[in-house]
This record gives structure tokens, sequence and C-alpha cells, in this order.
């Protein structure tokens, strides 16, 4: 697609459920990156994808976040057991492997 | 490690006045800085960057920063504000090492253009 394509745009789930936030980056990008917006923490790097393997996952907050890539392509993050704190807009981001990296809409988690 | 402060977290101007964007950073190595704008519900999209060559940096949109070394600033500023320049304004640092370059946040500035 022209851009980075994030779905779903919006996502509500029960505290305590499992979701999956997908990324489709832009064609040809070898990096993938996820971050999170939240009101308390502002912008946070979650991690970060070169190819299909993961260089730096220093950002996930907690071992029930976790992330892959398939085909150096799409990414999915993975939020187990959610809690209220997870809610936030997670935001993917690709890059050709410049220094600038193309932003998606992110997705809106609202952990009720 | 890196660091973003973003001075005002909020402010307001009226159509057509200047506005300056505070940012100042930290860091240990050479960084390379970027200014992206965020409207309502939308993701981040990029103003301007700072690598390397001139300090004074155009982006889009009648944007402009100034990339000061000596005082670790890369303020925005635009000479004339429109309606539609309301938005949240976020500055980023990275320190490029060739793959990697998560980048590092300032808390953002919203922008409040009033007629």
């Amino acid at each position: 697609g022209a851009g980075v394509s994030q779905s779903p745009s919006n996502k509500v789930t029960e505290k305590g459920k499992d979701v999956e936030l997908r990324c489709d980056p832009i064609s040809g990008h070898t990096a993938l990156y996820w971050y999170r917006q939240s009101l308390g923490q502002g912008l946070e790097f979650l991690i970060y994808f070169q190819g299909n393997s993961a260089p730096d996952k220093s950002g996930l907050p907690s071992d029930r976040f976790s992330a892959e890539r398939t085909g150096g392509s799409v990414s999915t993050l993975t939020i187990q057991r959610t809690q209220q704190e997870d809610s936030a807009v997670y935001l993917c981001a690709s890059s050709p492997g410049h220094v600038e990296a193309f932003f998606g809409q992110g997705t809106r988690l609202t952990v009720v | 490690a890196q660091s973003v402060t973003q001075l005002d977290s909020q402010v307001p101007v009226f159509e057509e006045a200047p506005v300056e964007l505070r940012c100042n950073y930290s860091s240990s190595v050479s960084v390379y800085l970027f200014w992206y704008v965020q409207y309502p519900n939308q993701g981040l999209q990029l103003l301007l960057k700072y690598l390397s060559g001139s300090t004074l940096v155009k982006g889009i949109n009648g944007f402009e920063a100034e990339f000061n070394k000596s005082q670790t600033s890369f303020h925005l500023r635009k000479p004339s504000v429109h309606i539609s320049d309301t938005a949240e304004y976020f500055c980023a640092v990275t320190n490029y090492r060739g793959a990697g370059n998560m980048l590092t946040f300032g808390g953002g500035t919203r922008l409040m253009v009033k007629p």
C-alpha cells in the first residue's frame, strides 16, 4: 500500500483478554518499529524489527507483550492478559533503512 | 541515553501570528533531530528533520527549525500560523547507528490556533 496500515483502528477489550494488533508496513521497508502513546507516559518505543528479527526488545513493558514479524513484512503485537494500564494508542512505523520513519494511524486500545 | 524536553505543553496563539515551539535535548553522542505533527485521531507526520549541514531546516506547511548544538536546542517556528495548524507537535531524536534508529520523543506541545 501507499502507507503504513494498522488494524484494527480501535479495539475495546475486557481486562484479562488477549489482543493482537496488526501492522502492514510500506512495501520494501526493512525496518519496523512499534511505539505506544499514552496519557501518562507520552510516546514510548516498544520494539524494533530488522527483517524478521528483533534486535531490540528493550521497550516492551512486561512479558505479557510480544511481537513477531513474518516474511519481512506484516508484524503482529500481542498483549496477553490485558490490564487497564495497557490502554493506549499503539503506533507502528516502518523505514527503508534510512533515518526517516513513516507512521501508521495507530490502534487505539481500550481495556475495560 | 538521550532525552527530549518540550518546554511548553500548550501554546495558544492567534491566527496569522508567529509561533515558536521549544525543544531541548540531551545526549552523549551526536543526534539526528525531528519534528512530527499529529492531527486528532491520526498518526505522526514528519514536518522536518536535521541530519547534517545547514542548521536551519525548512519543512512542510511553512515550518522551519534551527539546530543549535551549543544550546542543545531544536526550536520549531512558523512566521504566520493558520487554524489548520492546530495539532500536537512532537520533537524527537535518534542517534543513527546504521539500523535501529528508534526515536526518543518529547512530551508534545499542543498548538491551539484561535481565530
